[in-house]
């Protein structure tokens, strides 16, 4: 069964850092996602992304947050600063006719 | 704007007891509603959903009927078992393929022998 997938598992950065995080959807899947869960708190949507460009944003994702879909396969997640708030795990999803699916998620550390 | 309400957790049953999460939702207009479910170290899986009032979705044993007099949608499952200990998330999103989804705040449930 088609799955997505995302790498790394676990993320180590230091404050100021960039990271990437990144995902490969669902092959036929045209509508990609991420979400973000701080540890103890509910699931809260970042972006959506459909076309080559965001469908919607929510507050969070502000100009410290980018999404590319650089090739075919890949979505990728960049903070460009990290802040200690940034700490979480970091869902990607994919969707096709309204169910989305989610990948195992990134586990972002920032010290 | 749209928002979802579930119970406090944890819940803490013993195996073959009933269960009951409670959900219930705010939006606008006639949403789609879902049950994720997150085991240990794992991320969300969809067990079940409803797209419409009235609708009942099912999936290994368990269901949730989509009530909109109500703005419910109440997860179910008659007999828990111990692989069922895990965190549950109702979530609701507005039709259209590109939707996001707005999650409550999820339940754990433990299930003991």
């Amino acid at each position: 069964e088609p799955e997505v997938t995302q790498t790394p598992s676990h993320q180590v950065t230091q404050m100021g850092q960039e990271v990437i995080l990144r995902c490969v959807p669902i092959s036929n899947h045209l509508y990609f996602y991420w979400y973000r869960q701080i540890l103890g708190q509910k699931v809260e949507f970042l972006v959506s992304f459909y076309n080559n460009e965001i469908s919607e944003k929510s507050e969070i994702f502000d100009d410290q947050f980018s999404v590319e879909r650089p090739d075919g396969s890949n979505f990728t997640l960049k903070i460009r600063s990290t802040k200690l708030e940034d700490s979480a795990m970091y869902f990607c999803a994919s969707s096709d006719l309204g169910v989305q699916y989610f990948g195992p998620g990134t586990r972002l550390t920032v010290t | 704007g749209n928002s979802v309400t579930q119970m406090e957790g944890p819940v803490t049953l013993s195996e073959e007891a009933f269960l009951t999460i409670n959900c219930t939702y705010t939006a606008t207009g006639y949403p789609s509603l879902f049950w994720y479910v997150q085991y240990p170290g794992e991320g969300l899986q969809l067990l079940l959903k409803a797209t419409k009032a009235d609708d009942k979705g099912s999936n290994k044993g368990f269901e949730a009927t989509y009530r909109k007099e109500t703005t419910s949608f109440h997860l179910e499952k008659g007999s828990v078992q111990v692989s069922d200990s895990a965190v549950y998330f109702c979530a609701l999103s507005h039709t259209g393929t590109a939707s996001k989804l707005t999650f409550g705040t999820g339940t754990r449930l433990q299930v003991t022998l």
